[in-house]
């Protein structure tokens, strides 16, 4: 889906640095969810929000923090990247219902890596 | 702790055979299973879900099996075709949370 775009989509920095990865979507969707993919090692939860004012950490959420900006917008930051952070890195959303729940709509992904 | 278990993590098919891949999750409350196909360097993409309250479900070459009582899902393609060769991930949503936790995929290979 091009409604659900990350930016960058790739990008190589150093060890230290404060990184900003953004995500942004056009389905008006409540939830959204940053995770994180390393071969082996499936799609990890790091945090998700299910409105602007309701964020959860995930399995991983260590070293990372996010801004719900706007119901479309959800950042992640590495506040002191660090190598082991490297890794493909998606943005998801879904819809709500109170009787169930909805699939998720995964972006394209940025590729991070860290030196 | 959540958990879902995913086997085999590869598998390897000649054009036309079945392919099965199955998971395991733990905890008894999840009630939303889906399948998601990720093809080299792409974003995954829904292919089927279940709920809770069936115990199979069918799109065309894509099946879907659920037994809640020993909590697991399996997904069956039949007749693959060079075109299914990607990695394959089951998910299983944990009530408490009401998140998705995926297993660790499956990279299914179709041989012409």
């Amino acid at each position: 889906d091009a409604d659900v775009t990350q930016t960058p989509r790739n990008r190589i920095t150093k060890t230290g640095k404060r990184i900003m990865l953004e995500c942004s979507q056009t389905k008006g969707h409540d939830r959204m969810y940053w995770y994180r993919q390393d071969p082996g090692l499936g799609l990890r939860l790091i945090y998700y929000s299910f409105d602007v004012k309701d964020i959860n950490k995930g399995e991983i959420s260590d070293g990372y923090s996010v801004s719900r900006q706007a119901q479309a917008k959800f950042s992640l930051s590495l506040e002191s990247a660090i190598p082991n952070q490297t890794a493909l890195y998606f943005c998801a959303t879904s819809d709500w219902n109170s009787a169930a729940l909805q699939p998720q709509h995964f972006g394209d992904g940025t590729r991070l890596s860290i030196l | 702790g959540e958990n879902v278990e995913q086997h085999p993590s590869t598998l390897s098919v000649q054009e036309g055979d079945s392919a099965v891949i199955k998971c395991t999750y733990s905890d008894s409350a999840s009630n939303y299973f889906p399948w998601y196909k990720q093809e080299l360097g792409k974003r995954p993409q829904l292919i089927i879900d279940i709920r809770s309250n069936v115990g199979e479900k069918k799109d065309q070459r894509i099946a879907v099996t659920l037994n809640k009582t020993a909590k697991h899902f399996s997904l069956h393609i039949t007749e693959t075709q060079p075109e299914d060769s990607a990695v394959y991930f089951c998910a299983a949503s944990f009530l408490n949370t009401d998140k998705l936790i995926f297993g660790t995929g499956t990279r299914l290979q179709v041989f012409p």
